[in-house]
């Protein structure tokens, strides 16, 4: 299947620290994903990676992608309480990229 | 605060009974989606609708049925549902997903969270 596949499954921090998330798919892509969503609450779009990039910053998110070992990483630095969510990477697929695949995700608990 | 609107928040119904939940954008949007969340797990879709058409209908029972009355609106009909079924139903649109090969973020409702009894 198309799906990306996260890890770790879960990672606890201390407020302050970096935080790395990973992302593997299985087939080629046009672009990939990362959403963040808090408990009880939808998901939030956080940042874009198109296929012809291999990285791109947005405020404290560096996302990279590797489109030979198919996979992307998220680091979130200076990491606050705030930023105790979920986070899934999403692949399109379709004839247009309109389906979203979600990866398990990784739950991030940042402790004060 | 999200730019796509869900309601009920939370609706709790039996198994015999007929509700729908309803989704609502106005950033002029013309991809809608439905998606159901268990718990812990990620969103998995069940319906796209690209131009007030339906696209994708990801082999979901027909207990559950969508509707898109017009570019803005988008309707989940439930009836007959099963305990399994109690979930978190997020809706999502996107921008024009015929164009820029896809290369569109989706936007969330907050969800509406369905309990059977």
């Amino acid at each position: 299947s198309q799906q990306g596949e996260e890890d770790p499954q879960a990672l606890s921090i201390q407020e302050g620290e970096n935080a790395t998330m990973n992302c593997s798919y299985k087939t080629s892509i046009n672009n990939l994903q990362w959403y963040r969503q808090n408990s009880g609450r939808g998901l939030v779009h956080l940042i874009l990676i198109r296929s012809n990039e291999r990285e791109k910053h947005s405020g404290r998110l560096r996302v990279t992608l590797d489109t030979s070992k198919k996979s992307s990483s998220l680091l979130i630095t200076a990491s606050r309480a705030a930023d105790t969510a979920s986070y899934f990477c999403a692949t399109p697929w379709g004839n247009y990229g309109q389906n979203f695949v979600f990866g398990p995700g990784t739950r991030l608990s940042v402790l004060p | 605060d999200t730019e796509v609107t869900q309601t009920p928040k939370h609706l709790v119904m039996g198994m015999t009974n007929k509700k729908s939940l309803k989704c609502e954008q106005h950033m002029g949007h013309r991809a809608m989606y439905w998606y159901k969340q268990k718990a812990k797990k990620p969103p998995e879709l069940m319906f796209v609708y690209s131009y007030e058409k339906l696209s994708i209908n990801e082999s979901v029972p027909s207990r559950f049925s969508p509707e898109c009355p017009n570019s803005s609106l988008l309707n989940l009909h439930l009836h007959a549902l099963q305990p399994e079924d109690s979930a978190l139903y997020l809706c999502a649109s996107s921008q024009d997903p015929w164009t820029d090969g896809g290369n569109q973020p989706q936007h969330f409702g907050d969800g509406t969270r369905l309990s059977i009894l």
